[in-house]
């Protein structure tokens, strides 16, 4: 299958203060990207989605102006947690789905994960 | 939206075939099935996915019923490193930017 790349793979941050996470997709072009938030021993929560060079959709209930998401080229997507605080604390997974997007027989691709730690 | 429903757990003896069930009645007609497993603190890994009839691949077989409302995961001779939560997922389409919705899974537990 194809391989998406998250970076970096674990991080530990201050709060307050602002973490980038990239996502890349090494083997295939990506037009649409998926954020995915999982906090302990829960299933994974969709954030939002991104198509490359348009604004990202977010889901319900997650903060646009905190989350921000960039999906510049297909091939990169970044996740910036913004003033992140103890509770912004969680696994981030990254999604990519290849460039001929719209068809039910696209796989989507899954990440490794970010391990986010907020003190 | 389709839903899935899953049983939260199963076990298996290593070396034997794990079925790995979901239910979803109300799918629509062109909506497929995915399946993914997640290991524990890695992101989900595809396994297979389809539409009407059944389909197999290196890592499993999947099952769908006549009237599409049930399938069947198998993975025929399951190993330790098998030992994942497994999620059953109908893509759901969305004004073209279709997303993936993740139930709660499977987990299911080999057992040496």
């Amino acid at each position: 299958g194809a391989v998406v790349s998250q970076h970096p793979s674990r991080v530990i941050c201050k709060s307050g203060t602002s973490v980038k996470i990239e996502c890349r997709s090494l083997d295939f072009q990506a037009t649409t990207m998926f954020w995915y938030r999982q906090f302990p021993k829960q299933s994974l929560m969709l954030m939002a989605t991104s198509n490359e060079g348009s604004k990202a959709t977010y889901e319900q209930g997650v903060e646009k102006d905190k989350f921000l998401i960039n999906h510049a080229s297909l091939t990169l997507s970044t996740l910036t947690v913004t003033s992140a605080h103890p509770e912004d604390s969680s696994f981030y997974i990254c999604s990519a789905r290849g460039a001929s997007g719209g068809s039910s027989t696209d796989t989507q691709y899954f990440g490794p994960g970010t391990r986010l730690t907020v003190l | 939206d389709a839903k899935t429903t899953q049983p939260p757990s199963m076990d298996c003896a290593e070396g034997r075939a794990a079925n790995l069930p979901c239910n979803h009645s109300t799918i629509s007609g062109n909506e497929y099935v995915y399946w993914y497993r997640q290991i524990h603190s890695q992101g989900p890994q595809y396994i297979i996915h389809g539409l009407k009839n059944n389909e197999t691949n290196e890592m499993a077989s999947l099952i769908i019923t006549e009237d599409r409302k049930s399938s069947t995961l198998i993975l025929p001779h399951a190993t330790l490193r098998d030992t994942a939560v497994y999620y059953c997922i109908v893509r759901v389409p969305q004004g073209g930017s279709e997303k993936l919705v993740f139930g709660k899974g499977t987990k299911l537990t080999v057992n040496p």
